[in-house]
C-alpha cells in the first residue's frame, strides 16, 4: 500500500502566492521527512528535509511544517516565483539504521503563473 | 563534479527485447540506488548498492529485472526480456555512504517505453 499520501496532484498559483502541498503517512517509525524538487527532464534534487524533534523548518521561502499526531507534514512556498514550477516530492523514511531508505509521495505538479 | 550520470536518456524497443539502462555515480560516493517512476506508482526504489554490493533489492519487481554494479564508478539495471508494463522512467542516485540522512542526488533518468 501507498506509504505517503501527498495532495494535490497539481497546483496553480499565482506569482507572488502561497503554494501548499500536504503530506500524510502511517509507519510510526518514519522520523525523516525530506522534499524533492524535479524539474522537467531532470532527476529529483532534495530540497530541504525535517525530522519530528522540531514542528517547524524553514529554509529562504521554503518551510516544512510538522504534525507528528496527525502523521502530515506539509511544503509551504511562500511569495512563489515562476522558477519554482516544478514537481515536488514528499517522502518519509527512518534516520536511523544502514541507509537511508524512502517512501515518496506520489508527487505534486507546481505551475505558478507569472 | 559532472553529478549522476545516465545513459541512454531515452530508450524505444518492443516487448521481448532486452534492455540495459546504465548508471555513472557521482566519484567519492560509496551508494548507488536504482529508482523506477511511474504515473501509477510514483518513484518507487528498486535496488540499493552500498560499496559495488547489492544490500536491498526487494524492490526488484520480478526476475526479469537484475542489477550489478562490477565497480564503484558504473551499474547497470537490466531488463530481459521487456514488457510494456516496464515503460517508466528509470532514475539512478547516489549518495557518499548511504547513511539514513545522507542527500541521495538523482541522474537525469532514463525515458523507456516498451512497445
Amino acid at each position: 500500500q501507498q506509504q505517503v499520501k501527498q495532495s494535490p496532484q497539481s497546483l496553480i498559483v499565482q506569482k507572488g502566492g502561497i503554494s501548499i502541498i500536504n503530506c500524510a503517512y502511517e509507519n510510526t517509525a518514519f522520523d525523516y521527512f525530506p522534499w524533492y524538487q524535479q524539474f522537467p527532464g531532470k532527476g529529483p534534487a532534495l530540497l530541504i528535509a525535517i525530522r519530528p524533534d522540531v514542528s517547524e523548518k524553514k529554509e529562504g521561502r521554503f518551510t516544512i511544517s510538522f504534525n507528528k499526531s496527525a502523521k502530515q507534514f506539509s511544503l509551504h512556498i511562500m511569495d512563489s516565483q515562476p522558477g519554482d514550477s516544478a514537481t515536488y516530492f514528499c517522502a518519509a523514511g527512518r534516520g536511523r539504521g544502514n541507509f537511508n531508505k524512502f517512501y515518496f509521495g506520489s508527487g505534486t505538479k507546481l505551475n505558478v503563473k507569472p | 563534479d559532472a553529478g549522476v550520470i545516465q545513459s541512454p536518456r531515452h530508450e524505444v524497443t518492443e516487448m521481448g527485447q532486452e534492455v540495459t539502462l546504465r548508471c555513472k555515480p557521482i566519484s567519492g560516493h560509496n551508494s548507488l540506488f536504482w529508482y523506477r517512476q511511474t504515473m501509477m506508482r510514483g518513484l518507487e526504489l528498486l535496488i540499493y548498492f552500498n560499496n559495488n554490493v547489492p544490500i536491498d533489492d526487494s524492490g526488484m519487481p520480478e526476475d526479469r529485472f537484475s542489477a550489478k554494479m562490477p565497480n564503484a564508478s558504473f551499474s547497470t539495471l537490466k531488463i530481459q526480456p521487456s514488457e510494456p508494463r516496464d515503460s517508466a522512467v528509470y532514475f539512478c542516485a547516489s549518495s557518499l555512504d548511504g547513511g539514513p540522512l545522507e542527500t541521495q542526488y538523482f541522474g537525469p533518468g532514463t525515458r523507456l517505453l516498451v512497445l
